[in-house]
Formats: structure tokens, C-alpha cells, sequence
């Protein structure tokens, strides 16, 4: 099965930028999508094919993917921001998601 | 406005079976393919099954094949997934999500999620 590793836990002040990342075996050649999650709520997708912002999410997030990382990065990062993040991709006609990122807004 | 309703999770034994359905609703339901993503207490997001839009190509997680059955009706707007002889970490909020496709793209829309607890 296909893994994707991301850090369990990133902590920002407010205002300044975060970078979550997502290592997996030649996922620069894959699409990556970045979901967020806030407790007690479904997943809502902010990033997908590595760059693009789905309508209604803030220019603050913003995504890249080369080599064999994945990055959602969020400038000037609100308290509203704080949320499980999860990245996705697929390998061999699987759907792989990393272990999620706990970002803490402090 | 899209909207997916997950329904039919609870308790049930180790062994057991349980269905759970999907209504969605505000979209073309036959043009999309449809998914099951589960999430075990605590933990992070897993992948389940997925179909495509009219039924032809069904997929599943290693966890579950021959254990889950995925369908749809598209005369009524409606996902299932039949799950049996259900283990003690199949215990989780199952999510029901659309994506256009069964492959490498995104899932733009879920539902609020239904749990199922696997418990004697």
C-alpha cells in the first residue's frame, strides 16, 4: 500500500505562515489534495491537484508538490485555521491519506 | 446546494452486518462517483470503497474486500455499503463523499458522517 507521512503536530503564531508537509514515494508525479478537519466536522477539501483553491477557500492556502513532498501552506494564519489537515493521493488505483497534521494556532 | 446524509450506523456484535446508505441530494447524483471514507475514534481518515458513477467499477480497501459491498441506485440518489462479518476496527464514522471520477481526483463534497460501534 502506498504511504503518505506527514507530521503529527505544527504550531504557528497567529499571523505568520504555516507549511504542512507530505512525503510519499514519487509524489511529485501524483496529484496531491489537502483536506481540513475541525472537530466534530466532516472534511472539507482546500487544496486539490496541488495548487488549486476550490471556491470559498482563502487565498491564504496555497499548495505545492515536487519530488517526494507535498506542501499546504497557509499565510497569515488565522485562529479559525486551527484543524486537522490531511493530505491525499492516489497510487495504483488506490487512494492513500496521510496520518493527518494537528495545526495549533498559538 | 449539494448535500449527502449518511444513515444506519450503531451497534452492532463482531460477526455481524450492518448497512448503511447515502442520500444525496442538489446534484446530478448518476454523473459522479461515490466513495466510503472511514474515520476510527481518534484517528485519521481511511479509504473504504469507492464506485464509479453508474456502478460498473466498484473498489475496495484491502481491509474490507469480501467483507463490504458497495452499490448505488441512481433512480433513487442513493450509496450503499453492506458490511459484514464486522471486526471490532471496523469501528468508526463512515463518511460518504463525491468525486467525479474514480481516480485522482478530489473529493469535493462529504456528508456529516455515521458511526458504527463493533461491540459485545
Amino acid at each position: 500500500s502506498y504511504e503518505l507521512t506527514q507530521p503529527p503536530s505544527v504550531s504557528v503564531s497567529p499571523g505568520q505562515t504555516a507549511s504542512i508537509t507530505c512525503s510519499g514515494d514519487r509524489l511529485g508525479n501524483k496529484y496531491a489534495f489537502w483536506y481540513q478537519q475541525k472537530p466534530g466536522q466532516s472534511p472539507v477539501l482546500v487544496i486539490y491537484q496541488n495548487t488549486k483553491r476550490p471556491s470559498g477557500i482563502p487565498e491564504r492556502f496555497s499548495g505545492s508538490n515536487s519530488g517526494i513532498t507535498a506542501t499546504l501552506t497557509i499565510s497569515g494564519t488565522q485562529a479559525m485555521d486551527e484543524a486537522d489537515y490531511y493530505c491525499q493521493a492516489w497510487d495504483s488505483s488506490t487512494m492513500a491519506f496521510g496520518g493527518g497534521t494537528k495545526l495549533t494556532v498559538l | 446546494e449539494v448535500r449527502l446524509a449518511e444513515s444506519g450506523g450503531g451497534l452492532v456484535q463482531p460477526g455481524g452486518s450492518l448497512r448503511l446508505s447515502c442520500a444525496a441530494s442538489g446534484f446530478t447524483f448518476s454523473s459522479y462517483a461515490m466513495y466510503w471514507i472511514r474515520q476510527a475514534p481518534g484517528k485519521g481518515l481511511e479509504y473504504v470503497s469507492a464506485i464509479s458513477s453508474y456502478g460498473g467499477s466498484k473498489y475496495y480497501a484491502d481491509s474490507v474486500t469480501g467483507r463490504f459491498t458497495i452499490s448505488r441506485d441512481n433512480s433513487k440518489n442513493t450509496l450503499y455499503l453492506q458490511m459484514g462479518s464486522l471486526k471490532r476496527e471496523d469501528m468508526a464514522v463512515y463518511y460518504c463523499a463525491r468525486s467525479r471520477i474514480v481516480g485522482p481526483t478530489e473529493l469535493d463534497h462529504w456528508g456529516q458522517g455515521t458511526l458504527v460501534t463493533v461491540s459485545s
